[in-house]
C-alpha cells in the first residue's frame, strides 16, 4: 500500500497570507490527524478527523482549521499567517479501532 | 491531564553499552503507548507499541502501570541507533496523541 502523502512538501509564505496543506491517508484508513512540529515546542496535536468529522482538537487558535473529505483525504488551513507558524506540519492516518498511526513526510512551512 | 515526559533531551552512550530512554506518562485509564523514531528530516516511524510486546532492532519497552512508565531499552547500542526518539500516548477511541519532547540518542564509537 502507498504510504501517507502530503502536498506540498515545502512552502514559503509571508505574514498575513493563508495556506492550505493536503494529506492523503493510507488506503482504507479513515482517521487523519495533524501535528505541528517545531524545535521549541516539539510535536503538538492540532486536530483529528474521522468520517469527515473533527473528533478532537488541540490548543491552537481558530486560525488553524481543517476538514476531511468523503474519500478520507484531509486539508488543513492556516489563515493570517504569523512568523511563529513556521514549522513542519505532519499528517498521520490510522484505521478505525487501530491506534497505531502512520505518518507522512510533512510539509515544511516557512513564514517570512 | 494527559502528559508524556521524556526527561532527557540528549542521551550519549558508547557503542556496545546498554541504553535506556525514559518515558513517564500521566493518564487516568489504560492508554496505548508507542515509541516512534525520526531520522534526520524524515518522517516519524513506529518503533514499538506496548500491546505488541515485541523487540524491534533489539529494542524493547515494558509498560509499568504502577510507575506509569514505558522506558525503551536496548542491551547493546549501535551507532545507527543515533536518532531522535519520541514516546507517545494515545487514549483508545480518544482521537488524540500526545507526544513527549523527544530524546536524541547519540552513540559514540
Amino acid at each position: 500500500k502507498a504510504g501517507v502523502t502530503q502536498t506540498p512538501r515545502y512552502l514559503i509564505k509571508t505574514r498575513g497570507q493563508q495556506v492550505t496543506l493536503s494529506c492523503s491517508p493510507i488506503s482504507g484508513h479513515r482517521s487523519v490527524s495533524w501535528y505541528q512540529q517545531t524545535p521549541g515546542q516539539g510535536l503538538q496535536f492540532l486536530f483529528e478527523y474521522f468520517s469527515e468529522t473533527q473528533r478532537n482538537k488541540g490548543n491552537f487558535p481558530g486560525r488553524f482549521s481543517g476538514r476531511q473529505f468523503s474519500n478520507s483525504r484531509s486539508e488543513m488551513n492556516v489563515s493570517t499567517l504569523e512568523l511563529g507558524d513556521s514549522a513542519l506540519y505532519l499528517c498521520a492516518s490510522n484505521q478505525w479501532g487501530e491506534e497505531t498511526q502512520y505518518f507522512g513526510p510533512g510539509t515544511r512551512l516557512l513564514v517570512l | 491531564a494527559q502528559r508524556v515526559t521524556q526527561p532527557e533531551k540528549l542521551l550519549s552512550v558508547f557503542k556496545g553499552a546498554p541504553v535506556e530512554l525514559k518515558c513517564n506518562y500521566s493518564y487516568s485509564g489504560s492508554p496505548e503507548l508507542f515509541w516512534y523514531v525520526q531520522y534526520s528530516r524524515q518522517r516519524l516511524q513506529l518503533l514499538l507499541r506496548h500491546i505488541s510486546r515485541e523487540s524491534i532492532k533489539g529494542f524493547t519497552a515494558d509498560l509499568n502501570k504502577g510507575e506509569t512508565s514505558f522506558h525503551l531499552k536496548k542491551p547493546f547500542a549501535q551507532e545507527e541507533d543515533s536518532v531522535m526518539y519520541y514516546c507517545a500516548l494515545r487514549a483508545p477511541g480518544g482521537f488524540k496523541t500526545i507526544f513527549g519532547a523527544g530524546t536524541r540518542l547519540f552513540v559514540k564509537a
